[in-house]
Parts: C-alpha cells; sequence; structure tokens
C-alpha cells in the first residue's frame, strides 16, 4: 500500500461523454503525475501538477486537462471520449524541488476507463 | 513514444532460478528506475539507479547502469512465485519526466 488512492476502481462511459478520475496523494507529496496505460503497454506520461500548476506535459490533446488542489490531491478530466481513451490511468506522488521528477514516484492501483 | 524497450517481452522460468531483464533507452538521463507490476494494476517502485552510479543492489534485486551503451539491466536472484509479474524500466529525460518502456513478463512457474 502506497497511501495513494484513486476513484473510481473501475468505470464505464460512451463515446462523447466526459469523465473525471481522482487521485489522493501521499501524505507530505507536493507533486501528482498522471498517467495512462493502454493493455499490454508501458504507460504514457499525461501530465504532471506542482504546487497547483501543470509542469510538464505528454503528447496529449486538450481534451486532457487536470486541476492539483492545495491539499496537492487531484483530478484528471476527459472531454468527448474516443473508444481508444480506454485504458488504465494511473495517480503517482512525490515529493519533489522545484518541480523535477527527481525521486521515487508512489503509484495508486489506477482506474480502469472503458469506452464504448 | 516510450524511451525504453525491455527484453525480453517475456521470459517463464523455473522457481528459485535467476532472472534477468534488459532495458535500452535512446537519450541522456538523470535516472533510471525499475518498476513491477501485477495484473495491470499500480505500479511498485523497485529501485532508481542515478546516471552517475554502475550497480546499485536491494536485497534479492540487483541492477547495472551503462551509459555508454545506454543500457541497463534487473537481476532477480532465487525467484519466487510472488516474482511474478510484469516489470517496466523508465527514465527520466532532461525534462525530469518520466518515459516508460513496454515492459518484460515475468512468470515463475513452481
Amino acid at each position: 500500500e502506497t497511501g495513494v488512492t484513486q476513484s473510481p476502481t473501475h468505470l464505464i462511459k460512451t463515446r462523447g461523454q466526459q469523465v473525471t478520475l481522482r487521485c489522493s496523494s501521499q501524505s507530505g507529496h507536493n507533486t501528482v503525475s498522471w498517467y495512462q496505460q493502454a493493455l499490454g503497454q508501458g504507460p504514457q506520461f499525461i501530465f504532471q501538477y506542482y504546487r497547483e500548476e501543470e509542469n510538464g506535459r505528454g503528447n496529449f490533446p486538450p481534451r486532457f486537462s487536470g486541476l492539483q488542489f492545495p491539499n496537492y490531491s487531484s483530478e484528471l478530466n476527459v472531454n468527448a471520449l474516443e473508444l481508444d481513451d480506454s485504458a488504465l490511468y494511473l495517480c503517482a506522488s512525490s515529493r519533489e524541488l522545484a518541480g523535477n521528477s527527481y525521486n521515487e514516484q508512489f503509484f495508486g492501483p489506477g482506474t480502469r476507463l472503458t469506452v464504448l | 513514444s516510450q524511451q525504453g524497450e525491455e527484453d525480453p517481452q517475456a521470459l517463464s522460468i523455473q522457481e528459485g532460478e535467476n532472472a534477468t531483464m534488459n532495458c535500452s533507452y535512446k537519450t541522456s538521463i538523470n535516472n533510471l528506475q525499475w518498476y513491477r507490476q501485477n495484473s495491470g494494476r499500480g505500479l511498485v517502485h523497485l529501485i532508481l539507479i542515478r546516471s552517475n552510479e554502475r550497480e546499485k543492489h536491494s536485497g534479492r534485486l540487483r541492477v547495472t547502469l551503462d551509459t555508454s551503451k545506454k543500457s541497463s539491466s534487473l537481476l532477480i536472484t532465487a525467484s519466487r512465485a510472488a516474482d511474478t509479474a510484469s516489470y517496466f524500466c523508465a527514465t527520466m529525460d532532461s525534462n525530469y519526466q518520466l518515459i516508460w518502456g513496454a515492459g518484460t513478463k515475468l512468470i515463475i512457474k513452481p
């Protein structure tokens, strides 16, 4: 158990809908990173939040957006869902200096999103 | 895009044997990390090796890093059934973001 929690565990949506995934970071951590993991693949970096601001973004379209709150928890929002958005979404928290991913990341169990 | 490439894609060995997985990457790195994932769930951090280190040990794990060849290896000694999982290497690039490989699926047969 890493102390990072994600909700919901599973989610089924239809194409075109919007979804919000939530992540509570481990106590003392100030940075949250979000990843998308398709079946049989490694995680793909979506973006990272450090002290409530986006701090780095992978190759994902603007319909993927996020927030980080003062308590360092975070949300991932995906608009206009597409079938290819079906994946395991992982968040990871860490304690960083100056927003650099220099330290070990602690992962939550993930949210399995299915888009029909 | 994925920076690291693990080799082999899948590995099946008998319990008690040693398992070796390799990772190659393309660009310069700050550090390289190995993670384990059970059944498509959350990733567990195993070990981090910095770019100025060549070898690191943690329990039954041994990681080597060769920056001249842009490669790393993870050795698990005296494997156990509980080691069955997928193993990923992740490299920290110059933008301080983690870039992941596709993973090695390790199966330990009793």
